[in-house]
């Protein structure tokens, strides 16, 4: 089946710096990509959909200059959380898409941000 | 607008009881309907997904879903469940062939199973 590769699990920072989480799709090409945020005990919250080479869409009330997107490849897209703050802290999840209707969304095993 | 609810937040079974989780859907033609699995601080797996055609699937694991259009429900089940099938399971829907890919997700249900 579909395999989507995200790095880091588990990131530990101070307050203000950057942070880049990649995805990788390993063995289909990812037309679109999604970006997703999880609070604990919470349903998936959609950050931005990236589509390769373009620049990405970011839901209502997403800050792009705080979440940059890239997707530069069929295979791989990543989310820098700029300037990081405790209340950036939280669970990242990304997901792949081949860009076919009906496809399901292919999901990374996310990242755990944790901000000091 | 499109949208999914799962009613239950919680349920609870007894290993070797079966399991129906329930899911219901807004949508105003047939949608991509999908059945996700996430265990704690792990990404989400696919179940199983209905498109069209037969409106009973099966998935992996063992899960089945039936798709009944006349009550816009999509519901989740599992003859026998197993002590590993505690988890969160997402219900999310998928509008139309030209929209890329884009879910709208239920608000998930806590399984938890006793032994």
């Amino acid at each position: 089946g579909a395999v989507v590769s995200q790095h880091p699990s588990w990131v530990i920072c101070k307050s203000g710096t950057s942070v880049k989480i990649e995805c990788r799709s390993l063995d289909f090409q990812a037309t679109t990509m999604f970006w997703y945020r999880q609070f604990p005990k919470q349903s998936l919250m959609l950050m931005a959909t990236s589509n390769e080479g373009s620049k990405a869409t970011y839901e209502q009330g997403v800050e792009k200059d705080k979440f940059l997107i890239n997707h530069a490849s069929l295979t791989l897209s990543t989310l820098t959380v700029t300037s990081a703050h405790p209340e950036d802290s939280s669970f990242y999840i990304c997901s792949a898409h081949s860009g076919q209707g009906g496809q399901p969304q292919h999901f990374g095993d996310g990242t755990r941000l944790s901000i000091l | 607008a499109q949208s999914v609810t799962q009613p239950d937040i919680h349920i609870t079974v007894s290993e070797g009881a079966s399991l129906e989780l329930r899911c219901n859907y807004s949508y105003g033609a047939t949608p991509y309907l999908f059945w996700y699995v996430q265990s704690p601080g792990q990404g989400l797996q696919l179940l199983l997904k209905y498109f069209s055609g037969d409106t009973l699937v099966q998935g992996i694991k063992g899960f089945e879903a039936e798709f009944k259009r006349s009550q816009s429900s999509f519901n989740l089940r599992k003859p026998s469940v197993h002590w590993s099938d505690a988890a969160e399971y997402f219900c999310a829907v998928q509008g139309g062939y030209n929209q890329g890919g884009k879910l709208i997700f239920g608000q998930g249900t806590e399984l938890s199973v006793k032994p």
